[in-house]
């Protein structure tokens, strides 16, 4: 079956520029979550959906960051105006509930990796 | 607060010997503990998790970690590594108050010598 898909893989934009960056979870997830991962630093949480649940919006480092999950499937992260220190590799999972419930488990995408210039 | 520490960016080891990448943690309340592997020019994948069961958790690939409250550690080790080991391995923390929000630490880079 198909796993988590993200696009584009790679997106060059100008900084002050608006970019959006698509994910496909697993059908059937319930759970989607966004990170972000910079370079040599680990994965910095973002947002979390599930369901139709508010998201947990806690980890958006500005409010030039936001995201949207439309039908409880397909979603998409946008960054306006963005900055040099945007730059990073960003990475969508999807789950069938919380991730740390013994019988689930978080499968990521490949990542979209964003440069600023 | 939760936060994950990985002690060393970067273990080199020969083919056929330990691997063993340390994990510490901090934790006001009991903990659920991840060890995520990211191969070159792929995603991130789970190795094993620990949700308060064994202490003792095996994982993909010949990997286990060993939970020990005592310590804060999740060590994770193999007894012999082979070469499609290396990657980029990752720990990271959650609890059930909080599962929807995982804190990863800044990973290790394991390399593997012929």
């Amino acid at each position: 079956g198909a796993g988590v898909s993200q696009s584009p893989s790679n997106k060059v934009t100008e900084k002050g520029k608006d970019v959006e960056l698509r994910c496909d979870p697993i059908s059937g997830h319930t759970a989607l979550y966004w990170y972000r991962q910079s370079l040599g630093q680990g994965l910095e949480f973002l947002i979390y959906f599930q369901g139709n649940s508010a998201p947990d919006k806690s980890g958006l480092p500005s409010d030039r960051f936001s995201a949207e999950r439309t039908g409880g499937s397909v979603s998409t992260l946008t960054i306006q105006r963005t900055q040099q220190e945007d730059s990073a590799v960003y990475l969508c999972a999807s789950s069938l509930d919380l991730p740390a419930a013994v019988t689930d488990t978080q499968y990521f995408g490949p990542g979209t990796r964003l440069t600023v210039l | 607060a939760q936060s994950v520490t990985q002690l060393g960016s970067h273990v080199s080891v020969s083919e056929g010997a330990l691997v063993l990448l340390r994990c510490n943690y901090s934790s006001s309340v009991p903990p659920y503990l991840f060890w995520y592997v990211q191969y070159p020019n792929q995603g991130l994948q789970l190795l094993l998790k620990y949700t308060s069961a064994a202490t003792l958790v095996k994982g993909i690939n010949g990997f286990e970690a060993e939970f020990k409250k005592s310590e804060t550690s999740f060590h994770l080790t193999k007894p012999s590594a082979h070469m499609s080991d290396a990657a980029e391995y990752f720990c990271a923390v959650s609890s059930y108050s909080s599962a929807s929000k995982i804190i990863f630490g800044s990973g290790t880079r394991l390399s593997i010598r012929p």
